[in-house]
């Protein structure tokens, strides 16, 4: 599976939108890209999903490069209660394995 | 969406006593599960790779006699920690993945487990 970058932290205020950017630069045709955000002692939660289309639900938005080497999570009005540990990950539908990279940590100040 | 329910939540349990955490998904039928473990402010590093009916396939470094994983059936793995050591303490999340295979996946709340 291909490797992410995601940077280590991140802020944002109440109310604006939180763009979450990652790197996968040697993602493959059939690799997925996913994000899923953790908060405090749960289990991941997941966010969204995408192969090359923008992709849109209650949640968030996820906007992927034309080249598919990066893409970007958007979280249109932060609210507090966003602030969590968010993880990309990319990886081929039915793999046998997923990895989760360092993710970020993206603090919502009021 | 689908629902992953881990059980219990939180265990406390002596030095070399053998723990078992269940993961059931509630709603649907998993023919893979996976089994993470997490240690503060740290991601989740996966242990090993559980299909129903076979035997589980352990990631590099995961000792497979010291994490014992069954998954007998379509909503139910287990993974007994033996013989637990105060290091074994963690946070122990499962995940499992529709039969449909469209690749979401789905994890359970995690069971703390704390050895003293």
């Amino acid at each position: 599976d291909a490797k992410t970058t995601q940077p280590t932290s991140m802020d944002c205020a109440e109310g604006r939108a939180a763009n979450l950017p990652c790197n996968h630069s040697t993602i493959s045709g059939n690799e997925y890209v996913y994000w899923y955000r953790q908060i405090h002692s749960q289990g991941p939660q997941y966010i969204i999903h995408g192969l090359k289309n923008n992709e849109t639900n209650e949640m968030a938005s996820l906007i992927i490069t034309e080249d598919r080497k990066s893409s970007t999570l958007i979280l249109p009005h932060a609210t507090l209660r966003d602030t969590a540990v968010y993880y990309c990950i990319v990886f081929i539908q039915g793999a046998q394995k997923l990895v989760f990279g360092q993710g970020t940590r993206l603090t919502i100040n009021p | 969406g689908a629902v992953v329910s881990q059980h219990p939540s939180w265990v406390i349990c002596k030095s070399g006593t053998s723990v078992k955490i269940e993961c059931r998904s509630l709603d649907f039928q998993a023919t893979t599960m996976f089994w993470y473990r997490q240690f503060p402010k740290q991601s989740l590093m996966l242990m090993a790779t559980s299909n129903e009916g076979s035997k589980a396939t352990y990631e590099q470094g995961v000792e497979k006699d010291k994490f014992l994983i069954n998954h007998a059936s379509l909503t139910l793995s287990t993974l007994t920690v033996t013989s637990a050591h105060p290091e074994d303490s963690s946070f122990y999340i499962c995940s499992a993945r529709t039969s449909t295979d469209t690749g979401e996946l789905f994890f359970g709340e995690g069971s703390r487990l704390t050895v003293l």
